[in-house]
């Protein structure tokens, strides 16, 4: 069974500049939510979907959105890039995201660099 | 807000060290805990976890119990590998248990020689 795929592993971006990144779930997964993680501020919640829905978001501005299509595919765009948006990115799926006794499995990331 | 707090790293052991990593939680309620490891280069996999308290997570070596009374689940393992250097995060649910939305630690990194 194949795991988390994120894609690009790499990205470079200049300032204000606008980024997609891509994930795909676990087949039969449904649920995807994306983190940030820099040094400074350490592994943070960005959103979850679940069936195309919006359904937790954490605290980030507007510029962070996402979205994710009927095949449970999720992609996560920021727009006006800052320098404070270097960070990676990483996605993790489980199969609803509600129960307790669910694993969640986390993609590589992907690492964007913004110059 | 939930927050999770941990030892602050680098954490240098030699082989077959016993190891130690401390975290402490604050949450409304029972949340549910977790101790996840990042390997260079790669995501996040999950090591163990606790649903209640006095519940104790164990894999590979390691082990942490809930403790509700100190608000704690420190990761313990009693002979460690060189292959067991990683970044380790401690994390919690929410209340709702939502398995996806979790509050993590600023990790802590375990470099262990020979």
């Amino acid at each position: 069974k194949a795991g988390v795929t994120q894609t690009p592993r790499y990205l470079i971006k200049t300032r204000g500049q606008q980024v997609t990144l891509s994930c795909s779930p676990i087949s039969g997964h449904r649920s995807v939510s994306w983190y940030q993680q820099t040094p400074g501020q350490g592994l943070q919640f960005l959103f979850e979907y679940f069936s195309e829905t919006q359904r937790n978001k954490g605290n980030f501005p507007g510029r962070f959105s996402g979205r994710q299509f009927s095949n449970s595919r999720s992609e996560m765009n920021v727009s006006t890039l800052e320098l404070g948006d270097s960070a990676l990115y990483l996605c993790a799926s489980s199969l609803t995201g509600t129960a307790t006794n669910e694993k969640l499995f986390f993609g590589s990331g992907t690492q964007l660099s913004v110059l | 807000g939930d927050s999770v707090t941990q030892m602050e790293g680098p954490v240098t052991l030699s082989e077959e060290a016993f190891l130690t990593i401390n975290c402490t939680y604050t949450a409304t309620g029972y949340p549910s805990l977790f101790w996840y490891v990042q390997y260079p280069g790669e995501g996040l996999q999950l090591l163990l976890k606790a649903t209640k308290a006095d519940d104790k997570g164990s894999n590979k070596g390691f082990e942490a119990t809930y403790r509700k009374e100190t608000t704690s689940f420190h990761l313990e393992k009693g002979s460690v590998q060189v292959s067991d250097s990683a970044v380790y995060f401690c994390a919690l649910s929410d209340l709702t248990g939502t398995a996806s939305k979790l509050t993590f630690g600023t990790g802590t990194r375990l470099q262990v020689t020979l």
